[in-house]
C-alpha cells in the first residue's frame, strides 16, 4: 500500500538552527500539506501546496517557515531560525484530487529545539 | 468549515461495537462528514467519510442522521488496536476557493479500548 514517508523520524536541534524536514508523498497525488502537533495539543493546519505553490496558509506558518518541491518527489518544510516553541511533531500529508478524497499522513518528524 | 462537537473520551470493552458520536449541527449541504484516528502520536489514519448516505468499509461504518446534523462512528468489534483518538471533521467537498482540501482537527474522542 503506499503511503507518506517522512525523513528524520526525530530531529534535535539548537534553537537559531535552521532545519529541514522531508516528505516524500504518494506518487501520484497532487496536493501536499503540513500540519504540527505540540505535545499534548491539537494537530494544527500549516501549509497546503498545489501546482507548485502555497494555496493555503495558517497564521502559524509565518515568515520563519517555507515549502519546497525541489524535484519531483520530495516536499520539504524549511524552518530558518527554530524557537523552542517550534518543537512539535510535523506531519506530512498529501491527497490525490478535488472532491471528496481523503488525505493520507506519513508517521511524522518530531522536532525537539533545544 | 463547520464546528463538531464530540466527547471527550469512551470505553468500550473489547470485541463489542464502539459507536462514537459527533454533532455538526452548522454543516453545510456542500460539506462531508470524515473520521479520521491517531494511534498514540502517529500521524492520523483516514477512516471513513460519508456525505449524506451511510457508509461502509473495512474498518468501520458511519451513519449519519438524516437532518446531516450528527453522525456516529461505528467500530463494529473493537479491539484493543483501536484505543486511539477519534476525530470527527467536516469539510467542503471541492477543494478551491478558500479551502483546499485542509483538516481542522478538534480535541477529538480519546477512545480506550479494555480486554
Amino acid at each position: 500500500e503506499p503511503e507518506v514517508t517522512q525523513t528524520p523520524s526525530h530531529q534535535v536541534t539548537q534553537m537559531g538552527q535552521e532545519v529541514i524536514l522531508r516528505c516524500v508523498p504518494i506518487s501520484n497525488h497532487l496536493y501536499f500539506y503540513w500540519y504540527r502537533q505540540i505535545l499534548g495539543q491539537k494537530v494544527e493546519f500549516l501549509v497546503s501546496f498545489y501546482n507548485n505553490e502555497i494555496s493555503e496558509k495558517s497564521e502559524i506558518f509565518d515568515d520563519q517557515f517555507s515549502v519546497e518541491r525541489p524535484d519531483g518527489s520530495n516536499f520539504t518544510l524549511k524552518i530558518r531560525s527554530t524557537k523552542l516553541e517550534d518543537s512539535a511533531m510535523y506531519f506530512c500529508a498529501s491527497r490525490a484530487l478535488q472532491g471528496s478524497t481523503e488525505a493520507f499522513f506519513g508517521q511524522g518528524t518530531r522536532l525537539t529545539v533545544v | 468549515d463547520a464546528k463538531t462537537t464530540q466527547p471527550t473520551s469512551m470505553d468500550c470493552a473489547e470485541g463489542r461495537a464502539a459507536n462514537l458520536p459527533c454533532n455538526h449541527s452548522t454543516i453545510s449541504g456542500n460539506e462531508y462528514v470524515y473520521w479520521y484516528r491517531q494511534i498514540h502520536s502517529q500521524g492520523p489514519q483516514y477512516i471513513i467519510h460519508g456525505l449524506k448516505n451511510n457508509e461502509t468499509n473495512e474498518m468501520a461504518s458511519l451513519i449519519i442522521t438524516e437532518d446531516r446534523k450528527s453522525s456516529t462512528l461505528i467500530l463494529p468489534h473493537a479491539t484493543l488496536r483501536d484505543t486511539a483518538v477519534y476525530y470527527c471533521i467536516v469539510r467542503v467537498a471541492i477543494a478551491g476557493g478558500t479551502s483546499y482540501g485542509k483538516l481542522t482537527f478538534g480535541q477529538g474522542t480519546i477512545l480506550t479500548v479494555h480486554p
